[in-house]
């Protein structure tokens, strides 16, 4: 059962425009967190949120909790080629187990 | 800063060989993981350890086994492997591992084909 759907699954846009990404469950996690994977590395953790309502601003990344901390989502202004890559979010579980998300792949395009 | 290595950057087996995919960390991590990442999936927990010798089940261990005879080392083993196994196997470890803040570190991935 996959706890974290992402959306959308896939994202092309021009250098300069922005974008939000959204990764929603059914299930309320202690803390949720974002990590970035670019093509041929592991995924790199970016953000860690905790408290439902919480923004974390990253440079030009924004990142929210939702308030019942079920969602989140991550917002990405003037976007450029260097964000490219896969976005992953992660949810840990009353089980203090993470559970990725499913993903979602931007580019950035020249 | 902590460095996760893995054996091969890809592989590729034919059905029903035994397939070891090794991972080590230098940070002193209690922790370690096994993922497979698959195209909208994201990445599924395969098994973990909190110790040396020790090893939990993940949400999908079936096909799998681990070994961890060394804190630094974790092995998946594929007993038998499959076509329905190719994908991308991704290690990490951590130090705080079910805390709220723990940061998972991965490695680069084991691209595995099964043919």
């Amino acid at each position: 059962t996959q706890l974290l759907e992402q959306s959308p699954q896939f994202l092309s846009i021009q250098e300069g425009e922005n974008l939000t990404v959204y990764c929603n469950s059914s299930s309320v996690f202690s803390s949720l967190q974002w990590y970035r994977q670019e093509p041929g590395e592991g995924p790199v953790l970016l953000v860690t949120v905790v408290t439902g309502g919480e923004v974390k601003k990253l440079k030009r990344l924004t990142f929210q909790f939702g308030d019942a901390r079920k969602d989140s989502s991550l917002h990405i202004t003037a976007a450029q080629t260097g964000d490219t890559g896969l976005y992953l979010c992660a949810g840990l579980n009353t089980g203090n187990q993470f559970y990725f998300g499913t993903g979602t792949s931007l580019t950035v395009i020249p | 800063d902590v460095k996760v290595t893995q054996s091969s950057r890809y592989l590729v087996k034919r059905t029903g060989e035994k397939v070891f995919l090794e991972c080590v960390q230098d940070m002193d991590h209690e922790n370690m993981f096994w993922y497979r990442q698959d195209p909208g999936l994201g990445l599924r927990l395969i098994y973990f350890s909190y110790d040396v010798k020790m090893k939990e089940k993940g949400d999908i261990p079936e096909g799998y086994s681990v070994s961890r005879e060394k804190k630094e080392r974790f092995s998946l083993i594929l007993e038998s492997a499959s076509t329905n196994q190719t994908s991308m196997y991704l290690c990490a470890s951590s130090l705080l591992a079910g805390h709220i803040t723990d940061t998972q570190y991965f490695g680069p991935g084991t691209r595995l084909t099964v043919l």
